[in-house]
């Protein structure tokens, strides 16, 4: 059974801090990660993928991919409340299906 | 470019009814998927089709149909809806399947 699993929160951090999204997976075959955001009653919003072991940095963001130790991570710097939102980690193993985590609900507080 | 758009909105159903879920993207994706989401099961994936003329079962496939119409379009069908089937439906597409898939506004159903 191909798992991802993540912390479902609340968390919350003040504005302006760094909040720390977690996930790890199960399926060691996985090959590419993605972070989606998803406010109250919209879809998921594509903010990062990942492909291989390392950092990738897009404005405010940094995904973080370790396969090692089968472990993803969001960072968000400057967290503003506008971030509040869940956030829904998913992963591929080169198949046609994507796993999604049960998502992580982020609260900025100002 | 309107991206993914899915009609309807919103509906509510009667216990037996059947109806069908619209898809289309304008990406010229090769790939797209239905999920549903609930609360507290996160998103699950219900059919996919890889390219156009292919379908395949996903996760939580029964009491669902699929039609891959062309390239463009991709349905699904509730034959005799459920309660159970209440939920938020998601379409998505992506131009091969370990790429991002891009998503839909969604269908909020609900099954009485």
């Amino acid at each position: 059974q191909k798992e991802v699993e993540q912390n479902s929160g609340p968390l919350s951090v003040p504005e302006g801090a760094i909040a720390s999204l977690n996930c790890t997976y199960s399926d060691r075959g996985s090959q590419s990660f993605f972070w989606y955001r998803q406010y109250s009653g919209k879809s998921p919003e594509l903010i990062m993928s990942i492909y291989s072991n390392g950092d990738k940095e897009d404005g405010r963001f940094t995904a973080q991919l370790n396969k090692a130790s089968q472990y993803v991570s969001l960072l968000i710097r400057d967290s503003q409340p506008s971030d509040s939102a869940t956030y829904l980690c998913a992963v591929n193993n080169y198949g046609q299906n994507f796993v999604f985590g049960p998502g992580t609900r982020l609260s900025v507080l100002p | 470019n309107a991206g993914v758009t899915q009609t309807p909105k919103f509906q509510v159903l009667k216990t037996g009814q059947s109806m069908t879920l619209q898809c289309a993207q304008d990406m010229n994706h090769n790939s797209m998927y239905w999920y549903r989401q609930d609360p507290g099961m996160g998103l699950r994936l219900i059919y996919y089709s890889a390219s156009e003329g292919t379908t395949d079962k996903g996760e939580v496939p029964n009491g669902y149909n699929v039609s891959r119409l062309n390239k463009r379009e991709f349905s699904l069908r509730l034959e005799s809806a459920a309660p159970s089937q209440t939920s938020v439906y998601f379409c998505a597409s992506s131009d091969r399947g370990y790429n991002e898939q891009f998503f839909g506004p969604g269908t909020r159903l609900t099954v009485l």
